[in-house]
Formats: C-alpha cells, structure tokens, sequence
C-alpha cells in the first residue's frame, strides 16, 4: 500500500544537539509538507517542497532545516537554535501543490526534549 | 490572507445524538475547505472535501458538511454518533487563487462521545 512513513515515532533531543526527521512517500506525489502540532495550536506550516532540490519557509521555519534531493523523501532537521522544539510533527505530501487537491499524512513523530 | 475558526475546542455528545462541529473561514477568494480527523498520537485522516462541485459534501464514515458561502461556513454533521468517532477534528482551508502555501488549520475540536 502506498503511503507516508515517518521515523522515529519518539525521539529525544538533548540541549545543543541537532536531530533529524525522516518522511518517506510511496505516493509518487510531487509536494511534501512539514507541520509543527502543539496542543490547542492546531497545525501550524515549518516548510514545503514543490520539488525536488526547491523548498520554501512556512510560518514558522526559524529553527528548523529542510532538504529535498529526491522526489520521495523530505528530511526534516530539528537545530539546536529552536529553543522549544518538543511537539509533535506531522509530515504530509500532496500529488502537487494545487489548492483543490488533499493532503495525505504520516503518523507523526513526538519529539521531546531530554 | 486566510483563516479557519473552529467554535469549541471540546464538543461532547450522547451517543446516537447529532454531531455538529462548527468551521468558519475567512478567505479572499473562493476557498477549498477540508475537514480532517486525528485519532490518538496518528496522523490526520481526510473527511471529505469542498472544491465548489457541489454545495453538500458527503465524506467518510457517515460525515458530510455544507459549504455555506453567505455565512463563510462549512459545519460538520453526522446524524448518529458512534463511540468510534471520539477523535479531534480539524476544519482546513486553501486558497483556490493557488496562492496559499500548504493548509491553513483551524485549532481543532476534540469530540467526546458519552455512552
């Protein structure tokens, strides 16, 4: 079945450290997305990707990278700079970045701080 | 810009009653609306969608909602609730001008069922 894998499903960062996110689609869809949720926050845009090697900030990209070197795979990287990085991460793809189309989602990674 | 508003943060229904979960939107030009389910410590899971065909939309597991445009509104409904629909719920819009960068997510309403 295709779909949307992200690891780990916990992860625990210590003070100074980076830490990375793995997304992977099956989907073949072009335009992969990252979402910080916090709770009563609903979801709120880190970055997105159109294509591969191209991506843009969302509303909230301080903190965090990104790198988009193949179509099925959206990294995203968790830097010592985001000071209050435990919540949890959604990943999600789209077939393309058209408004009319819904966007598929992984299960979520929670990232805490140790 | 665009914005979702989701009235309620925590609805609670009996079990067999009506859920009604409220969505406004604000949008500059005609909007793609979304509602979207979470369960427990998962991803969101699509519900059903307005992209203009049709003013009523029928979605998954017995949900539909109406897109209301005098009202800027696109409530969610379902006749009967199931103990199985307890989960948090997310209204989404999207800019139909393509101009929007992802969704824009309404806070969520968390859906209690009472037996």
């Amino acid at each position: 079945d295709g779909g949307i894998t992200q690891s780990p499903k916990y992860l625990f960062r210590k003070e100074g450290q980076n830490v990375t996110l793995s997304c992977e689609q099956n989907l073949n869809h072009d335009a992969m997305y990252w979402y910080r949720q916090d709770p009563g926050q609903g979801l709120r845009l880190i970055y997105y990707s159109q294509i591969v090697n191209d991506f843009q900030k969302g509303d909230i990209a301080e903190g965090y990278s990104v790198s988009r070197e193949k179509k099925e795979s959206f990294p995203l990287t968790v830097t010592s700079a985001q000071k209050n990085p435990t919540a949890f991460y959604l990943c999600a793809s789209s077939i393309w970045r058209g408004a009319n189309q819904p966007q598929h989602f992984g299960d979520g990674t929670r990232l805490s701080i140790l | 810009a665009q914005s979702v508003t989701q009235l309620g943060s925590h609805v609670s229904v009996s079990e067999g009653a009506l859920v009604l979960l409220r969505c406004n939107y604000s949008s500059s030009v005609p909007p793609y609306l979304f509602w979207y389910v979470q369960y427990p410590n998962q991803g969101l899971q699509l519900l059903l969608k307005y992209t203009s065909a049709a003013t009523l939309v029928k979605g998954i597991n017995g949900f539909e909602a109406e897109f209301k445009k005098s009202e800027t509104s696109f409530h969610l409904t379902k006749p009967s609730a199931h103990m199985s629909d307890a989960a948090e719920y997310f209204c989404a819009v999207s800019d139909s001008g393509g101009g929007a960068d992802g969704l824009t997510f309404g806070k969520g309403t968390h859906l209690i069922i009472q037996p």
